[in-house]
């Protein structure tokens, strides 16, 4: 069975700190890792997916299979990243993805 | 493209009544899913086609939930009869599996049908 946690609900920091929300998965094989982010009034939508291995928006993430984790980062965030963050998980040779509980991101100024 | 597009936006309704909800993925995707989104388990996968035929539907939570995907545009999903505990909202999202068996394709959502039973 494959599963994401996402520890925290909500994550407030002030604008200009560092931000990391935390994901940790559990699966056999080898898993796709993914960030969805749905803003305010706006669709779900992919932030980015780790075979990418870009950064957007700011945002970086790295897999780390020893930890099971793919924590999202970001030196200094912003107001605009205020935002539901949903990890994801996709099985190998799979096109479903299990989701997270979602973490609340506030960015205070 | 408008995107993958859902209504109603919004329904309220009482319990015992039959709730449609409907879908209408990106044209030309293959993939259809259903999630249902609740304060307390987060983004369930319900039930998803891969060119209009149900491929998994273990995450429907029991009989009043069905699904049909008639067509590659359309897709309902239906609850009969329904109660408070239905409460959500129900997300519709379609993708397009361009690298099959290594990835997964991108999963665009709809904006949601937000269902409220008393």
């Amino acid at each position: 069975a494959q599963r994401v946690t996402q520890p925290e609900k909500l994550l407030s920091v002030f604008k200009g700190a560092p931000v990391e929300l935390k994901c940790n998965y559990s699966y056999s094989g080898s898993p796709e890792l993914f960030w969805y982010v749905q803003y305010s009034r706006q669709r779900l939508q992919l932030l980015l997916r780790h075979i990418s291995r870009e950064s957007i928006k700011g945002f970086t993430a790295d897999l780390n299979k020893g930890e099971t984790s793919f924590h999202l980062k970001k030196p200094f965030a912003q107001e605009e990243d205020s935002a539901m963050y949903y990890c994801a998980l996709s099985g190998q040779g799979y096109s479903t993805l299990t989701f997270g509980k979602g973490t609340m991101l506030l960015v205070s100024p | 493209d408008a995107g993958v597009i859902q209504s109603p936006r919004h329904e309220v309704t009482e319990m015992g009544q039959e709730v449609t909800l409907r879908c209408k993925p990106i044209s030309g995707h293959d993939y259809l899913f259903w999630y249902r989104q609740t304060m307390m388990r987060g983004l369930e996968l319900l039930i998803y086609f891969n060119n209009n035929v149900p491929i998994d539907d273990s995450g429907m939570p029991e009989d009043r939930f069905s699904a049909k995907m008639p067509n590659a545009s359309f897709s309902t999903l239906k609850i009969q009869p329904s109660e408070p505990r239905d409460s959500a909202v129900y997300f519709c999202a379609s993708s397009l599996v361009t690298d099959y068996p290594k990835g997964t394709g991108e999963l665009f959502f709809g904006e949601g049908s937000r269902l409220t039973v008393l």
